[in-house]
């Protein structure tokens, strides 16, 4: 069975602080699929990152970049400098080949930065 | 490039009514996803359209709940008789297939049962 856990139901954080969102993840799969999305008030997930269980190699992308381990199967996310229009929801989610692209979500993290 | 199109957003009904939602992909995507999201919890998928068959409806409440994708683009999501547990986001969502692609997500239809 494949199941996301996001243990941070809540963050709430400064404007400039860097923040971190853990997640992580079981599948007894060699093919996954690791993904972050963002849910602003509007209630759109919006896609940020996709990667692949072959390929570990961390990746930033202006003030976001993401931290993934297989040897502790975590994917976890940090947002530098935090700013205010980054206050959302951000969920981890998880697919395997053989599931056909279906996402298994976490709970989410409800991130609240304060001006 | 447009987005998941997704109508109404927001609809209110009396618990027994019927509702529906509908979708339209991206332009070109093969695979299509219903996804409910409960207040406070992560999206659960329902049912999922490779073109205009079902794929995985093993979490799709079919005694009220139906769903189809007749000419493999656009999608209709119904709900007969809706109950107030029902209560939630429905979120569609598509991608170009079944491989690990990136699923992306519409805006959602907001359904409240009173």
């Amino acid at each position: 069975a494949q199941k996301v856990t996001q243990a941070q139901t809540e963050i709430s954080v400064v404007e400039k602080e860097d923040v971190t969102l853990d997640c992580v993840y079981e599948t007894r799969d060699t093919t996954y699929y690791l993904f972050w999305y963002k849910q602003p008030p509007s209630g759109e997930l919006v896609f940020l990152i996709r990667r692949n269980s072959f390929d570990e190699q961390n990746e930033i992308s202006g003030r976001y970049s993401w931290n993934f381990q297989k040897s502790t199967s975590s994917f976890n996310f940090t947002i530098t400098a935090s700013q205010v229009v980054d206050s959302a929801v951000y969920f981890c989610a998880l697919s395997y080949f053989g599931a056909g692209n279906m996402l298994t979500f976490g709970g989410g993290t409800r991130l609240m930065v304060k001006p | 490039e447009a987005g998941v199109a997704q109508s109404p957003r927001y609809k209110i009904i009396e618990k027994r009514q019927s509702v529906a939602f509908w979708c339209n992909p991206i332009s070109g995507h093969a695979t299509l996803y219903w996804y409910q999201q409960i207040l406070g919890q992560g999206p659960k998928l329902l049912i999922q359209f490779q073109n205009n068959g079902v794929v995985d409806d093993s979490q799709l409440p079919k005694d009220r709940f139906s769903a189809e994708r007749l000419k493999g683009v656009d999608s209709t999501l119904k709900i007969q008789p809706a109950k107030l547990e029902d209560s939630a986001v429905y979120l569609c969502a598509s991608s170009l297939d079944r491989g690990g692609n990136t699923i992306y997500f519409g805006e959602g239809s907001w359904l409240t049962v009173v």
